[in-house]
């Protein structure tokens, strides 16, 4: 079974702090892709970012970073100079390849409430 | 392109009644998913739609059922309800591409409040 851990359940900072938000995955799959998405107040998933388990490089998009560990199935989430609109609840999700006739399913971890303050 | 529509946006409801949410997927996008959102369960997965047939389903009770048309629409009704159903439900589409795990682009979801 799949299983995605976010330990920390509320993160506070001050703007322009830098945050990093955990991620812990289990899975039996060899193949197997990781995402984070943002739910702002308006309850909308945002899509962030999709990674699969072959490709261990980290990611820069702007002030986000992605630093992805399989050696210890964890992919984080950094955010460099943090603004208060990157207040959120913030979710890691894993998901398995899919075979022929199986579809796409997500396993959320149980999010991260972030609030920068001014 | 326009995103992943939700309808309605609010609703209640009382225990016993039946509920019926729509979901219209972005243009193109033949794979519809849909998700419960509860501050107890957190995030759980319902079940997947691709060309009209279920792909996919999560861990329901049958209360939970949906269905998809020729246009990749979809709809889910919940029959029966109870207090616990009370949840923001999402909607997400994809293109429905095999062996892979595409990425879901989400609706903004439809408030369900049972009284």
């Amino acid at each position: 079974a799949q299983k995605v851990t976010q330990a920390q359940t509320e993160i506070s900072v001050v703007e322009k702090e830098d945050v990093t938000l955990d991620c812990v995955y289990e899975t039996r799959d060899t193949t197997y892709y990781l995402f984070w998405y943002k739910q702002p107040p308006s309850g909308e998933l945002v899509f962030l970012i999709r990674r699969n388990s072959f490709d261990e490089q980290n990611e820069i998009s702007g002030r986000y970073s992605w630093n992805f560990q399989k050696s210890t199935s964890s992919f984080n989430f950094t955010i460099t100079a943090s603004q208060v609109v990157d207040s959120a609840v913030y979710f890691c999700a894993l998901s398995e390849a899919m075979g022929e006739t199986s579809g796409s399913r997500l396993t959320f971890g149980e999010g991260t409430q972030l609030t920068v303050n001014p | 392109k326009a995103g992943v529509t939700q309808t309605p946006r609010y609703l209640i409801k009382t225990r016993g009644q039946q509920v019926t949410l729509s979901c219209s997927p972005i243009s193109g996008h033949r794979s519809v998913s849909w998700y419960q959102q509860t501050p107890g369960q957190g995030l759980q997965f319902l079940f997947e739609y691709f060309s009209e047939t279920q792909r996919n389903k999560g861990n329901f009770p049958g209360r939970f059922s949906g269905r998809q048309f020729s246009n990749s629409r979809s709809e889910m009704n919940v029959s029966t309800l109870e207090l616990g159903d009370s949840a923001l439900y999402l909607c997400a589409s994809s293109q429905g591409l095999r062996y892979v795990a595409e990425t879901q682009y989400f609706g903004p979801g439809t408030r369900l409040l049972v009284l």
